[in-house]
């Protein structure tokens, strides 16, 4: 079975400043996706970036880029230039690639990202 | 706008009470989900249903159930055999297989 891991429960950083949010994943699987979902104090859950398992290229979204390291099973979240507006629960997320009764995704526990004036 | 409709957003049940959970999209998307979130928790998963008529038991399903008898709608029902159902609840809907999901805003059920 697969299991998704954030080790940091809680991370606060100064407005402007670059930070890494970690993720490390267990799974057996080679195709799969990897994503991280952003949750507001509003708690609505939005798609912050998602990776493929097959790309050696890490995907880059604005601010927002990840280091995927496949062979390490790490899938690290970097947010430049942090804003107030960031402030937010970080999940990292894992998606097997398969067939449509395979599609659950596997949520971490979770970063509580907090971005100070 | 083409979106994910939960309500109500707050809900409150008595004990022994079952209550019905309301998730609507209007994107066409296939498949949708059902996930529970407890207080510094990720979101574990209830139910999914990847087609019309169809679904499955996700982590979590005791004391839960669901229908899909419309492609748009995906109800969840709180009985009164989940004997924790405090917790925000969110739906998600995706395309299919391989694609990301998209989250509705939620709903909080809370015990009276």
């Amino acid at each position: 079975a697969q299991t998704v891991t954030q080790s940091q429960p809680e991370m606060s950083v100064q407005e402007a400043e670059t930070v890494t949010l970690s993720c490390t994943y267990d799974t057996s699987e080679s195709n799969y996706y990897l994503f991280w979902y952003k949750q507001p104090p509003s708690r609505q859950m939005i798609l912050v970036i998602r990776q493929e398992a097959y790309k050696q290229q890490n995907a880059t979204e604005n601010r927002f880029s990840v280091n995927f390291q496949k062979a390490a099973k790490s899938f690290s979240l970097k947010i430049s230039d942090s804003q107030l507006g960031d402030t937010a629960m970080y999940f990292c997320a894992f998606m097997k690639w398969g067939p449509v009764l395979d599609d659950k995704i596997i949520f971490g526990k979770g970063t509580r990202l907090h971005i100070l004036p | 706008d083409g979106g994910i409709t939960q309500s109500p957003k707050y809900l409150f049940r008595k004990e022994g009470q079952n209550v019905t959970l309301s998730c609507e999209q209007n994107l066409n998307h296939d498949a949708m989900y059902w996930y529970r979130q407890d207080p510094g928790q990720g979101l574990r998963l209830i139910y999914y249903s990847q087609i019309v008529n169809d679904f499955q038991k996700g982590d979590i399903a005791e004391g839960y159930s669901v229908s899909r008898e419309k492609k748009e709608s995906f109800p969840l029902t709180v009985t009164s055999a989940q004997k924790n159902p405090t917790a925000f609840y969110l739906c998600a809907s995706s395309p299919g297989s391989n694609q990301p999901q998209h989250f509705g805003d939620g709903t909080r059920l809370s015990i009276l």
